[in-house]
């Protein structure tokens, strides 16, 4: 059911900066804010940002997001090993009437 | 404080039927949209559907039409998802979502593990 396409994985080493793309189409990013969830392992997703670049309160500023046309991405700045978890973007698609998500990245702090 | 608590681990076997829930609580429940999202063992987040507390017709993802109900009853702030009769396929975890008046989806529920094996 994923329509937004993310890369499987993403590593780097404590204090790097790692990004995640985020690519859908015209009815999704291309007419929607994109939003991005962090689920730790083990735990529900929650929020991490929203409206492409704009973060929930108490959501640290080493995360940033960024839209441009129909792909998105969301940049880690600084990581530390407690960022290690799935990364999902979403999005409303206007032509399928739901809310989709990407497949999903695994970052891994190594 | 926005909360949204789900329901217990439920172990079931094919064919059974299952209503899960969610109960809303720290905002206005009739207010805000509240939707079910499916998770599978190790795979990524599925739209399920969406339903408004005062109104009367969910809106379901084409890939779970048919498949389950979403209800809700907002004198209790509790949203449902029900299966009349469950496959191993609906083994996975739920969770419900609320969404806010700009569309966003904000807040989750802690999931609910639903396990489906004879």
């Amino acid at each position: 059911q994923s329509v937004l396409t993310q890369p499987p994985s993403v590593s780097g080493t404590p204090g790097q900066r790692v990004t995640i793309s985020c690519s859908g189409g015209n009815f999704n990013i291309g007419s929607n804010t994109v939003n991005w969830y962090q689920q730790l392992p083990g735990a529900a997703p929650q929020l991490l940002m929203f409206s492409n670049n704009r973060r929930p309160s108490g959501v640290s500023d080493r995360f940033s997001g960024s839209k441009s046309g129909t792909s998105a991405s969301l940049a880690i700045d600084g990581l530390q090993s407690e960022d290690g978890g799935d990364y999902y973007c979403a999005a409303w698609d206007d032509s399928l009437s739901i809310y989709v998500f990407g497949t999903g990245t695994e970052v891994t702090v190594l | 404080e926005v909360q949204l608590v789900q329901s217990g681990a439920e172990a079931k076997k094919p064919g059974d039927s299952l209503k899960i829930s969610c109960k809303g609580s720290g905002y206005i429940f009739s207010s805000y949209w509240i939707g079910w999202v499916r998770q599978m063992p190790g795979k990524g987040l599925e739209w399920m559907g969406i339903i408004f507390p005062d109104d009367s017709g969910p809106k379901y993802s084409p890939s779970f039409q048919g498949q389950v109900t979403i209800s809700v009853d907002k004198s209790i702030s509790t949203a449902y998802l029900q299966w009349t009769s469950l496959k191993g396929s609906d083994s996975a975890t739920y969770y419900c979502v609320r969404r806010s008046a700009w569309s966003l989806i904000d807040y989750w529920g802690q999931g609910t593990l639903v396990t489906v094996s004879s």
